[in-house]
């Protein structure tokens, strides 16, 4: 069965450090994508960056910067020189076909990150 | 672009009430989705439309939730009876074709419920 863990329920960092979230996941499939999504207090999941299983480059975009290992399952989250604007839920999301033709995202339990100025 | 739009955005009814959520997907997106989250949780799905048809409806409580899509663009989900743990936000959400499982999913700001 899919699995995705965020073990960090809350972090707290003052505005400026870097701030990394985990990610680790279960699957049995070859091919699968993995996503992370900000919610902010408003409440719409924002689609930040999508990384399938066979892509291992790392990715920065920004602030942003993301760290698939596939060794041990992990898609690990960093954002540099955190902002207040940074403050969310951050969600690990693992995708699945079901069915054919039909796909699904697991989620995590959430990071609840707070930037304190 | 405009994203996914949702209706209403908050909503407080007594349990055995009934109510419905609305929700009209991007433009041209052939999956919509329906996702329930709870507090505290991520969210999960409830049911996934390919164009006007159900592809997974595995996770819907039958006996009280339902849902359609009968012109294959917006979408109704209704709770009838509903119950204390119905409270949560629920989520709608499109993506341009699911034959991918990499397809990116965009999500509305939801419906949030308050079930007393």
């Amino acid at each position: 069965a899919q699995k995705v863990t965020q073990a960090q329920t809350e972090i707290s960092v003052v505005e400026k450090e870097d701030v990394t979230l985990d990610c680790v996941y279960e699957t049995r499939d070859t091919t699968y994508y993995l996503f992370w999504y900000k919610q902010p207090p408003s409440g719409e999941l924002v689609f930040l960056i999508r990384r399938n299983s066979f892509d291992e480059q790392n990715e920065i975009s920004g602030r942003y910067s993301w760290n698939f290992q596939k060794s041990t399952s992990s898609f690990n989250f960093t954002i540099t020189a955190s902002q207040v604007v940074d403050s969310a839920v951050y969600f690990c999301a693992l995708s699945e076909v079901i069915l054919a033709g039909a796909n699904n995202l697991f989620f995590g339990t959430g990071t609840r990150l707070t930037v304190i100025p | 672009e405009a994203g996914v739009a949702q209706s209403p955005r908050y909503k407080i009814i007594e349990k055995r009430q009934s109510v419905a959520f609305w929700c009209n997907p991007i433009s041209g997106h052939a999956t919509l989705y329906w996702y329930q989250q709870i507090l505290g949780q991520g969210p999960k799905l409830l049911i996934q439309f390919q164009n006007n048809g159900v592809v997974d409806d595995s996770q819907l409580p039958k006996d009280r939730f339902s849902a359609e899509r009968l012109k294959g663009v917006d979408s109704t989900l209704k709770i009838q009876p509903a119950k204390l743990e119905d409270s949560a936000v629920y989520l709608c959400a499109s993506s341009l074709r699911d034959s991918n499982s990499g397809n990116t999913i965009y999500f509305g700001e939801g419906s949030w419920l308050t079930v007393v």
